[in-house]
């Protein structure tokens, strides 16, 4: 069974430029999850969604990231414009029902590192 | 607020050494607990849970017991190998914000042959 992927891996970008990051979860997993991890801490999550509908969205910064879920497979998350801050490891995860988040069950992709300059 | 406070690394160890790594929260109502594990190159894992005081998380030889007298969760494997190094993350969700896992900082783990 193919796992979450994520991609791209690695995107260097200088400030100011947009960037996509785009995720497929494995696959019938209703619940996608975008986690940002800064070097040296651990995941903070950024949005969650359900089916298509984002459901906790309260840690996103609205001003420049913005996702999607159109069909409640895959899912794009952006940022426009990239500030030096955004530099970091943008996750992605997927879980098996709306309260698999309680069993801790989440299935994580491999990341995509951002470098902003 | 929930969160989650786990021992600085990096921690390094030679193999076959016992490992001990800490790992104590902060909860508003019953929290699960987790220990998630990143192998280089790899994506976070679940590696043990626990959902109760006093239930035992274990797998691939590590072991942690649900502690909420000190709410603790530490981490324990009485013989580490090479192949164990890698990030460790304690984690915890409580069930009134199903879904929402909050993460420990990491712990980077390295064995020496």
């Amino acid at each position: 069974e193919a796992g979450v992927v994520q991609s791209p891996r690695y995107k260097i970008i200088e400030k100011k430029q947009p960037v996509a990051f785009w995720c497929n979860p494995i696959s019938g997993h209703n619940t996608l999850y975008w986690y940002l991890q800064n070097l040296g801490q651990g995941p903070e999550l950024l949005i969650r969604y359900e089916n298509e509908e984002a459901v906790d969205d309260s840690q996103l910064p609205k001003d420049r990231f913005s996702a999607e879920r159109l069909k409640g497979v895959d899912s794009t998350l952006k940022i426009q414009p990239a500030e030096l801050g955004d530099s970091a490891v943008y996750l992605c995860a997927s879980s098996l029902g709306s309260l698999a988040g309680s069993t801790g069950e989440l299935f994580f992709g491999e990341g995509s590192r951002l470098t902003v300059l | 607020g929930n969160s989650v406070t786990q021992m600085e690394g990096p921690v390094t160890l030679s193999e076959e050494a016992f490992l001990t790594i800490n790992c104590t929260y902060t909860a508003t109502g019953y929290p699960s607990l987790f220990w998630y594990v990143q192998y280089p190159g790899e994506g976070l894992q679940l590696l043990l849970k626990a959902t109760k005081a006093d239930d035992k998380g274990s797998n691939k030889g590590f072991e942690a017991t649900y502690r909420k007298e000190t709410t603790s969760f530490h981490l324990e494997k009485g013989s580490v190998q090479v192949s164990d190094s890698a990030v460790y993350f304690c984690a915890l969700t409580v069930y009134s914000s199903a879904s929402k896992i909050i993460f420990g900082s990491g712990t980077r783990l390295s064995i020496r042959p």
